[in-house]
This record gives C-alpha cells, structure tokens and sequence, in this order.
C-alpha cells in the first residue's frame, strides 16, 4: 500500500500572507506527482503534474517543487488571497495513470 | 475544455435499492476512467478502473458485484451500487483521461456524487 502524507491537514492564514504545503510519497518507482486544487462543490482543478526531480512549476501565485530522490513536494502559495481557499491535493501516479492520493491541506484564507 | 460531469450531485435512497450514477467526458474522449471514493476525512480512494469496451479492473477490497462498473462509450461510465446498505453512504468521483493524450498524465474530475442510504 503506497503511503502518500499531506501537511499540514489545515491551515488559516491572512490574506497577502505566503504559505507552503508539503506532500510525501514513496521514493520507488516514482512516475508522477500531480497536485490538484478542490474548492466545495466543485470538481478538483488540476494544478500540476510533475515527473522529474527538480522540477519547478509555476502557476500565477502557485508553484510547486519535486525532490523524488527523497519523496517530498512543496506547494507554494505567494500573496495568499481569500478565493485561494480551498482542499489542496497531491497524488502519486503510476505508470498505468492510477493515483494515490494524500488526505489533503485545507487552506482557509481570511480578508 | 476537459470537462467532466457528474449525475446526480447528490442522492439519497433505501436500503436495499441500487442507484445508479453517470460520469461523462463533456468535450473529450476517455478510453480510461476512474472511480474513487471518500469516507469523512480520509483520502480519496481508487475503487476501479474502467476501460471502455472491456471488464473494470477492481481494487484489492472492492466487491465487483455489488459496485457494477460499465464504461460503453468513449464519453460515459456508470457506476451502479447495487443493494445498497448505510456503510455504502459516501462520496463517488469519477475521473477521465483523455484518449486524444494531452497529456498521458493528466486526469480530470467530475464534481462528486454525494449518496447517502438510509
């Protein structure tokens, strides 16, 4: 059973605050780390998705990093605004496209 | 683009009924889709893969039998829960690849279906 872990589960922050997420998964047999972001009620928004170590994706006031030698991704969060509130996911994906997703970071911004 | 949908949003049935629930691909092709499911506060789980054309391929622990999976076309996959039961009450989200390969990677979701059986 592959482990995928999210942290922190939920955090609250200002707004313009910058914040950060961590997402940890195996080391093995790693083929793809895709981040999505789900709002209440709405389908989840594929953010990224990222295969190589050392990549560096940036979207808007997101970016995310990928260390697959030790299993760990960074989501970035710059400038933090109250319509960034929402679930972020990460999920580690195989070769036949199945993901295993971690529990999640609930992001609360507040105006 | 890469729209998927979902129907119903939410349902709520008997005990012992089975219900149905659709997953399209909008503006794309998917040969590939998926079906997860949530528990309160815990993560999305894969329960299968369907595969237009041919048999789901069913995770270790879920029952072919009573979670019927057909994927007839290449925009639609239904799920069926059959003979439902309380522990059967959770949130179903479907995902889609598409054929066409955007990207190999990528999958994208329907907004959920929310069943609750009392």
């Amino acid at each position: 059973i592959l482990n995928v872990e999210q942290s922190p589960q939920s955090l609250h922050v200002q707004e313009g605050d910058s914040t950060n997420f961590t997402c940890s998964f195996p080391s093995s047999n790693f083929y793809a780390l895709h981040w999505y972001r789900w709002e209440t009620a709405k389908s989840p928004e594929a953010l990224f998705v990222m295969t190589l170590n050392g990549d560096e994706k940036k979207k808007g006031r997101i970016s995310a990093t990928l260390n697959t030698k030790e299993g760990y991704s960074y989501l970035y969060i710059k400038g933090s605004q109250p319509e960034d509130s929402a679930t972020y996911l990460c999920a580690f994906g195989n070769a036949g496209n199945m993901l295993t997703f971690g529990g999640g970071t609930r992001l609360m911004v507040k105006p | 683009g890469a729209v998927v949908s979902q129907h119903p949003s939410w349902v709520i049935c008997k005990s012992g009924t089975s219900v149905k629930i659709e997953c399209r691909s909008l503006d794309f092709q998917a040969t590939t889709m998926f079906w997860y499911r949530q528990f309160p506060k815990q993560s999305l789980m894969l329960m299968a893969t369907s595969n237009e054309g041919s048999k789901a391929t069913y995770e270790q622990g879920v029952e072919k039998d009573k979670f019927l999976i057909n994927h007839a076309s290449l925009t639609l996959s239904t799920l069926t829960v059959t003979s439902a039961h309380p522990e059967d009450s959770s949130f179903y989200i479907c995902s889609a690849r598409d054929s066409r390969g955007r990207s190999s990677y990528e999958q994208y979701f329907g907004p959920g279906t929310r069943l609750t059986v009392t």
